[in-house]
C-alpha cells in the first residue's frame, strides 16, 4: 500500500526566511502529488498537484512555489515566508477519483 | 465547478448519543463523495467513500452516511457517540474532468462523558 513521508513535522521560521519541505510517497510509481494547507477554521486549501516529473499545477496565487524533481517527491518552497503563511502543511497522493493518503504533516509557525 | 458546505463548525454530544455531521455538496456532474476523519496533529483518514454503488455507505469505525442526490446531502452518522470520537471530520467532493478533491472547512466533533 501507499505511504508517504514528510517531514519536519514541526517548524518554526522567521518572517522572511526561506522555505522547503519535503514530501516522498512509496508503494506506487507515477504518483498524482498534492500540497494543501490547513489553517484553523478555514479547512483544507488545496495548494498545488501534479500529474507527473516537473508538471505543477498551482490553485491559489501566493508566494510558495511547488516542483517535482523525481517521480515521487514533491517539495514545497517558499523564498520570502509571511505570517500569513503559517499552518499545518499536508501532502497527499492518491489516484483521480479514489481516495487520497495522506501524510502526518509540517505544522509551520512563522514568527 | 464544485464545492462542499459543512454546517456547523462545532458538534457536541455525549457519549452514547447519536452523532450527525452535515454535508451538502455541489456538482454538475455525478460526483465521488469522502468523509475523512483527522486526530490532532495527525493527516486525514478515510472514513467512507461514496461511489454511486450503493447510497448508503459505511465505514470504519461505525461510521455511516448516505447520499441523497434530491437533497445534494451527504451526512455522516453514528449511533452512538464515543469518547475516540472526538476528532476532526471534513467532507469532500471529486467530480467532473480532473477529479481533483474538494474539501469541507471540517466539523469538530466534541464527545462529552
Amino acid at each position: 500500500s501507499q505511504t508517504i513521508h514528510q517531514w519536519p513535522a514541526t517548524l518554526v521560521q522567521p518572517v522572511g526566511s526561506p522555505l522547503s519541505l519535503e514530501c516522498t510517497v512509496e508503494g506506487t510509481s507515477n504518483p498524482n502529488l498534492y500540497w494543501y494547507r490547513q489553517a484553523a477554521g478555514r479547512g483544507l486549501q488545496l495548494l498545488f498537484y501534479s500529474v507527473g516529473i516537473g508538471q505543477i499545477s498551482s490553485e491559489v496565487p501566493q508566494n510558495l512555489s511547488a516542483s517535482r524533481p523525481q517521480d515521487r517527491q514533491f517539495i514545497l518552497s517558499s523564498k520570502k515566508l509571511l505570517l500569513s503563511d503559517s499552518g499545518f502543511y499536508l501532502c497527499a497522493t492518491g489516484t483521480l477519483g479514489e481516495k487520497l493518503f495522506f501524510g502526518s504533516g509540517t505544522q509551520l509557525s512563522v514568527l | 465547478a464544485q464545492s462542499v458546505t459543512q454546517l456547523g463548525s462545532h458538534v457536541s454530544v455525549s457519549e452514547g448519543a447519536l452523532v450527525l455531521l452535515r454535508c451538502n455538496y455541489s456538482s454538475s456532474v455525478p460526483p465521488y463523495l469522502f468523509w475523512y476523519v483527522q486526530y490532532p496533529n495527525q493527516g486525514l483518514q478515510l472514513l467512507l467513500k461514496y461511489t454511486s454503488a450503493a447510497t448508503l455507505v459505511k465505514g470504519i469505525n461505525g461510521f455511516e452516511a448516505e447520499f441523497k442526490k434530491s437533497e445534494t446531502s451527504f451526512h455522516l452518522t453514528k449511533p452512538s457517540a464515543h469518547m475516540s470520537d472526538a476528532a476532526e471530520y471534513f467532507c469532500a467532493v471529486s467530480s467532473g474532468g480532473s477529479y481533483i478533491p474538494t474539501f469541507g472547512r471540517g466539523t469538530s466533533l466534541i464527545v462529552h462523558p
